[in-house]
């Protein structure tokens, strides 16, 4: 079976450039959930989907950070302007129903963003 | 306030020795998470459970409910299981609210 993919696994931009992270989680898994990992803490929720829909995205800073998840597939987060705080692994995963159900998560590798 | 803590933050052993890690959550919850992140990011879950004990090879988890804690127990350690292990649980909703994690280093 194959696992979460995320592409790309690194990305170095400048301050105020735009950036865009890709997901496709694993086949038939109905929930989506993007995690930002600033080094030396544990992941955050950014948004968690449920097939297409938005299910919780209260931590997703809204002005600069968007996600969608169209055809309740594969998802894409966008960071546009990104700032030097916006350094960190973002990392998404995917469940067959939601965590709180008792599910487990299974998480990719991760893309790690750099900002200059 | 929903919370994780695990200790300790860093631990450093040699080859062969018995390794606990602790975690202790603020209240009630449905599920807690054991996970282990390498070196460059990916995160592979290892343990899911409400109650008692689970074992997968040289890992044992257990959970005490009344005393809302948790350990990661690694028998007999080896230097491939250097990494950080991540406490996580489900306070009732769907949310994991994650530890700030555990970094072991087993020395050879």
């Amino acid at each position: 079976e194959a696992g979460v993919a995320q592409s790309p696994r690194y990305k170095i931009i400048e301050k105020r450039q735009s950036v865009a992270f890709w997901c496709n989680p694993i086949s038939g898994h109905a929930t989506l959930y993007w995690y930002q990992q600033i080094l030396g803490q544990g992941p955050k929720l950014l948004i968690q989907f449920q097939n297409n829909g938005v299910v919780d995205d209260s931590q997703l800073p809204k002005d600069r950070f968007s996600a969608e998840r169209l055809k309740g597939v594969d998802s894409t987060l966008k960071i546009q302007p990104a700032k030097l705080e916006d350094s960190a692994v973002y990392l998404c995963a995917s469940s067959i129903r939601p965590s709180g159900q008792g599910n487990i998560q299974y998480f990719g590798a991760g893309t790690r963003l750099s900002v200059l | 306030k929903n919370e994780v803590e695990q200790s300790p933050q860093n631990l450093t052993a040699q080859e062969g020795e018995f390794i606990t890690i602790n975690c202790s959550y603020s209240v009630g919850i449905s599920a807690l998470h054991w996970l282990q992140q390498h070196p460059g990011g990916g995160i592979v879950s290892l343990f899911m459970l409400s109650s008692g004990k689970k074992k997968h090879g040289r890992l044992i988890a257990t959970i005490n409910i009344q005393e809302k804690h948790s350990s990661l127990h690694i028998t007999a350690s080896h230097p491939r299981d250097s990494a950080v292990y991540i406490c996580a649980a489900n306070f009732g909703n769907e949310k994991l609210t994650f530890g700030t994690g555990t970094r072991l280093t087993i020395i050879p």
